[in-house]
């Protein structure tokens, strides 16, 4: 266990709608990072946030947005939903803005699948 | 630009036998180098990581890398494998020189350890 928390696990859902995915960082971690795991795509890096604040951005699609919160719990929404956006959804934490030596920390993922 | 290639989609090896999973990498500074293993509906998680120092690191679960600067090259190894080794494995790479631009992974190699 990670210590990484994310809900829900699974989420089924129709083309056109609009869901939201969360995640806890482990205890004392201040970065979140948003990823997106697709057969064809492979890992992709969507978005990080370090302690509250915007860090870095990937491609991640403006359809999609992310906050984080006082408590460092993160958020990430997608909206107008496509049969492509079907993928599984990793959150990871780390303590440090992302740009050192320390290893990030995988949450169990949200299975995101758009009918 | 940094990046990452895992040349081998699919490894098969005999349980007992070694093990070698390969990763190059392009960064224009130096690298921090990362290995994470998924299992079968799990979250990636860390293995070890290569900053400085020792060329040979070792890591979780009887796993160790090679780093070797002159090929570029941070290839995953384990001397016995085991069945329970089975996973999709990555390698990432941060530019130390980069600034703020998160890890990149490879997109994975698939272990295959047969009984």
């Amino acid at each position: 266990d990670s210590g990484v928390t994310q809900t829900p696990k699974h989420l089924i859902t129709a083309t056109g709608q609009r869901v939201t995915l969360r995640c806890s960082p482990r205890s004392g971690d201040l970065s979140v990072y948003w990823y997106q795991q697709s057969l064809d795509q492979g890992l992709q890096f969507l978005i990080q946030y370090y302690n509250g604040e915007e860090r870095a951005k990937g491609n991640i699609l403006e359809r999609f947005s992310a906050q984080q919160f006082p408590d460092l719990h993160s958020e990430l929404n997608l909206s107008s939903l496509e049969l492509g956006d079907s993928a599984l959804y990793f959150c990871a934490s780390s303590v440090g803005r992302g740009t050192g030596v320390g290893e990030q920390y995988f949450g169990p993922g949200t299975r995101l699948t758009v009918t | 630009a940094q990046s990452v290639a895992q040349p081998e989609d699919q490894v098969n090896v005999a349980e007992g036998n070694p093990l070698t999973v390969k990763c190059t990498y392009s960064v224009s500074g130096n690298p921090y180098l990362f290995w994470y293993v998924q299992y079968p509906n799990r979250g990636l998680q860390f293995l070890l990581k290569y900053i400085t120092g020792d060329n040979l690191v070792k890591g979780s679960y009887g796993f160790e890398a090679e780093f070797n600067k002159s090929q570029t090259s941070f290839h995953l190894k384990k001397p016995s494998a085991l069945v329970s080794d089975s996973a999709l494995y990555f390698c990432a790479v941060r530019d130390l020189n980069s600034g703020n631009t998160p890890l990149v992974f490879g997109k994975g190699t698939r272990l295959s350890v047969i009984a």
